[in-house]
């Protein structure tokens, strides 16, 4: 089983529409959580750390689950420009290393 | 200003050429990450320095050196590479190693070795 799993996707979403992606780690010991985008032969940018108590940064909404050991990402009224691969990240106690997942590829369709 | 600056942007090289990666952030961070990214996979982790000393080295061949001559600082010495070590080369830097920190990448360094 892969530390950090994710739907590779591709998802197709109208503009405008809401699109969820869920990402599960096998090591309870995870400590950290980030969501990441990376654009075509670009960089990973970071989009929002993932904190116990959920978060929300404008549309985009990540929460956790400790217990069933999964992240997720909710945007809302998807942009053109959100079209980007979504890199979920862990972050283990004691390793100190980005364990990243495979990444969903997102396009939204005009 | 989270700017984690990379040099060259493009480079081909010969699998006989020596070469260097150049990383550099004014963050005040004081870890430094390298990582390599083949197309259509997630980056994977080459090397860590923290307090500008190698805290963290993936088992990666010694056809790359690393090198942090300060902490804004960060080199990825190449030589004798393959085809295979073609990819894009990423820095990260993080305010330290504590726990919760954030990573940012710089651009990368698409490496082609022919």
């Amino acid at each position: 089983r892969k530390e950090v799993e994710q739907d590779p996707g591709p998802f197709n979403v109208p503009e405008g529409a809401t699109v969820a992606f869920n990402c599960t780690y096998s090591n309870s010991a995870s400590q950290s959580f980030f969501w990441y985008r990376q654009d075509c032969r670009k960089e990973p940018k970071l989009l929002m750390s993932v904190y116990s108590s959920g978060n929300e940064d404008g549309r985009f909404t990540a929460q956790l689950n400790r217990a069933s050991q999964y992240i997720s990402l909710l945007i809302r009224d998807s942009k053109l420009s959100d079209s980007a691969t979504y890199l979920c990240v862990v972050l283990n106690f004691g390793n100190e290393k980005l364990t990243f997942g495979t990444g969903t590829r997102l396009t939204i369709i005009p | 200003d989270t700017e984690v600056t990379q040099t060259p942007k493009h480079l081909v090289m010969g699998m006989t050429n020596k070469k260097s990666l150049k990383c550099e952030q004014h963050m005040g961070h004081r870890a430094m990450y390298w990582y390599k990214q083949k197309a259509k996979k997630p980056p994977e982790l080459m090397f860590v320095y923290s307090y500008e000393k190698l805290s963290i080295n993936e088992s990666v061949p010694s056809r790359f050196s690393p090198e942090c001559p300060n902490s804004s600082l960060l080199n990825l010495h190449l030589h004798a590479l393959q085809p295979e070590d073609s990819a894009l080369y990423l820095c990260a830097s993080s305010q330290d190693r504590d726990l919760r920190d954030e990573q940012y990448f710089g651009p990368g360094t698409r490496l082609t070795v022919t």
